[in-house]
């Protein structure tokens, strides 16, 4: 059963408009969320988090909006730039767990 | 942010002998790290949890035997591929917890490693 779910395996969008990611979450256990970003053959980089405590988190070009209600959570990255072409992974956490749970990726294209 | 830094980036070893991939992390002590594998176009699959002081927990299919993992202080975890074979040949990535903040306002951030290249001949 999958927890964690990124329904769209990949994106291209145009260089400088924004890229929508969205992941779906079933726990609703869950409580806190992240989003990473991994190039081919290095590890995940940490990007942004947002507690269920929150609506949105912002830092910088990133920004993570939480619809608790719904269950979803999406990543907006603006303007987009080529050096954001990447898998961007979604994965949540519940309160008191070490686990932390990956939805499968989106491969994200940014096309000049 | 945190670093974690792993070791070796890259090693090729022959079929049937072992090897010893390092995870460090360099600038906070954490007592929970995690290792995971992936494979080509695969999303990160979760092997164990590595917790300092005590035994791995390993996810289900997963041979303990295999994947020796031990976290014998709270900056560094080791994963052994012992016996290796050429289906053990992925791309291993370590990754360790840092808890900030408590209460309804702690997170658990996991930085990752910069992966670790395996391949048995």
């Amino acid at each position: 059963d999958q927890q964690v779910k990124q329904n769209s395996p990949s994106l291209s969008v145009q260089e400088g408009r924004i890229s929508i990611l969205n992941c779906d979450y079933t726990n609703s256990m869950f409580d806190y969320f992240l989003w990473y970003k991994k190039y081919p053959a290095e590890g995940p980089t940490f990007l942004i988090s947002i507690s269920s405590i929150k609506d949105k988190n912002e830092d910088g070009r990133f920004t993570v909006f939480l619809n608790k209600s719904a269950k979803h959570l999406s990543l907006h990255i603006v303007p987009s730039q080529p050096g954001d072409s990447a898998v961007y992974f979604c994965a949540a956490s519940g309160y008191g767990d070490d686990k932390i749970i990956f939805g499968k990726g989106t491969r994200l294209h940014i096309l000049p | 942010g945190a670093v974690v830094s792993q070791h070796p980036s890259w090693v090729i070893c022959k079929s049937g002998t072992s090897v010893k991939i390092e995870c460090r992390s360099l600038d906070f002590q954490a007592t929970t790290m995690f290792w995971y594998r992936q494979f080509p176009k695969q999303s990160l699959m979760l092997m164990a949890t590595s917790n300092e002081g005590s035994k791995a927990t390993y996810e289900q299919g997963v041979e303990k035997d295999k994947f020796l993992i031990n976290h014998a202080s709270l900056t560094l975890s080791t994963l052994t591929v012992t016996s290796a074979h050429p289906e053990d040949s992925s791309f291993y990535i370590c990754s360790a917890r840092l808890q900030e903040g408590a209460g309804i306002y702690s997170g658990n951030t996991i930085y990752f490693g910069e992966g670790s290249w395996l391949t048995v001949v």
